[in-house]
């Protein structure tokens, strides 16, 4: 079975100040997507990154930035310089091919910036 | 607006009563997932429909089923309900992508209590 594991539940960091989120996945499928979403105070649910599991290059998007090593299971996010507005719950994800097309999360993480 | 429309917002209801949570995909898209999540549960993922069909069925309760109607909206209907079916019930669809990922887009959300 399909498991993500966010072991931080909540973290709290003053503005400016540089934040990894840590995500853990276990899958037995060979092809499987990892993801991140942030949920803002408002609740919706907004998508951050998609990456495949043959696709081991890191990926930066301006403050964002994302760490992939199959070899440890992990996908980390890393938010440099975190703003005020980076306050949210974070959630890692896992789907597999074929018939594995939902979406298994994680617990989620509540990062705080303060200013 | 993500394209995926979810109705009602908010539901406030009593114990024993039953709710139907409505879902309208994102134009084109086929397949339907319902999500809850709960303070203590996270997200977890319900059930998906897939151009009418059932596709894939998670931790539904026996009290709670769906459905897809031809124009693609969904309703997710929840009986009998109790304190702790209260939750943010979330609906998102999705659409093929090259290379097998799926493109997953979330709904607003609906917020359920139960008094």
């Amino acid at each position: 079975a399909q498991k993500v594991t966010q072991a931080q539940t909540e973290i709290s960091v003053v503005e400016k100040e540089d934040v990894t989120l840590d995500c853990v996945y276990e899958t037995r499928d060979t092809t499987y997507y990892l993801f991140w979403y942030k949920q803002p105070p408002s609740g919706e649910l907004v998508f951050l990154i998609r990456r495949n599991s043959f696709d081991e290059q890191n990926e930066i998007s301006g403050r964002y930035s994302w760490n992939f090593q199959k070899s440890t299971s992990s996908f980390n996010f890393t938010i440099t310089a975190s703003q005020v507005v980076d306050s949210a719950v974070y959630f890692c994800a896992l789907s597999g091919e074929g018939g594995s097309e939902k979406l298994v999360f994680g617990k989620g993480m509540k990062l705080t910036v303060n200013p | 607006d993500s394209g995926v429309t979810q109705t009602p917002k908010h539901l406030i209801t009593a114990t024993g009563q039953r709710v139907t949570l409505r879902c309208s995909p994102r134009s084109g898209d086929l397949s339907v997932y319902w999500y809850q999540q709960s303070l203590d549960q996270g997200l977890q993922f319900l059930i998906q429909y897939y151009n009418g069909e059932e596709r894939a069925k998670g931790n539904i309760l026996e009290r709670f089923s769906a459905q897809q109607f031809p124009d693609l909206h969904s309703e997710l209907n929840l009986s009998s309900l109790e304190l702790g079916d209260s939750a943010l019930y979330f609906c998102a669809s999705s659409v093929p992508l090259t290379g097998g990922v799926y493109g997953y887009t979330f709904g607003s959300g609906t917020r359920l209590t139960v008094v």
